[in-house]
């Protein structure tokens, strides 16, 4: 079965310090992962996108890496700053049977002053 | 470019009545995705519409229908609502599907 599962569910830090949020997933065969972040009401925004190929992306303080053997990713969360504060989700697609993309629970982060 | 735009952006419905939500895609993305979340579910996906066309189907009941316009823009329709249709509705566009996805800002269902 194709499936997502995200740790930590909650996440709560100090300013300044650093996170790694994780994502563990069965999805085979595989054609991407991406990170995206949610702010509270709002869409989803993507952070990155990564395929077989590539083991780890950056955007800005986020850092998100990848090994497709172990089908683990982590997103690394530099200096972490007040409006970090929001749920994180991991997204795989492939599958077997038909393109899918599936959805992580999320991680929600807050980040304390 | 103008990002995915979706309304209403609030709506309050009564049990048994239907309700309609509208998305208009990034210009040039031919593929549009809906996405139900609630706090406790997080996102599940409703179906996927490319050129007209219903690609895919989430696991939700007939009551959950929607199309796809020849502009590309995308309505999906609620009948018959229940309390549990209570989430924000989020619609996403992409140049065909398997590209990446950019959310619209979502509309919040309240069914009370």
């Amino acid at each position: 079965k194709n499936q997502v599962e995200q740790s930590p569910q909650s996440l709560i830090i100090l300013e300044g310090k650093n996170c790694t949020l994780q994502c563990n997933y069965t999805v085979s065969p595989f054609s991407n992962l991406r990170w995206y972040k949610q702010d509270t009401g709002r869409g989803p925004v993507s952070l990155t996108i990564m395929t077989f190929s590539e083991n780890t992306k950056s955007n800005g303080r986020y850092t998100a890496t990848l090994d497709a053997d172990t089908k683990q990713s982590s997103l690394h969360i530099t200096a972490s700053q007040l409006s970090d504060s929001a749920s994180y989700i991991c997204v795989v697609s492939g599958g077997t049977g038909g393109f899918k993309t599936i959805f992580g629970a999320g991680t929600r982060l807050f980040v304390k002053a | 470019k103008a990002g995915v735009t979706q309304t209403p952006r609030y709506l309050i419905k009564t049990r048994g009545q239907q309700v309609t939500l509208s998305c208009s895609p990034i210009s040039g993305h031919r593929s549009v995705s809906w996405y139900q979340q609630t706090p406790g579910q997080g996102l599940q996906f409703l179906f996927e519409y490319f050129s007209e066309t219903q690609r895919n189907k989430g696991n939700f009941p007939g009551r959950f229908s929607g199309r796809q316009f020849s502009n590309s823009r995308s309505e999906m329709n609620v009948s018959t609502l229940e309390l549990g249709d209570s989430a924000l509705y989020l619609c996403a566009s992409s140049l065909a599907g398997r590209s990446e996805q950019y959310f619209g800002p979502g509309t919040r269902l309240t069914v009370t």
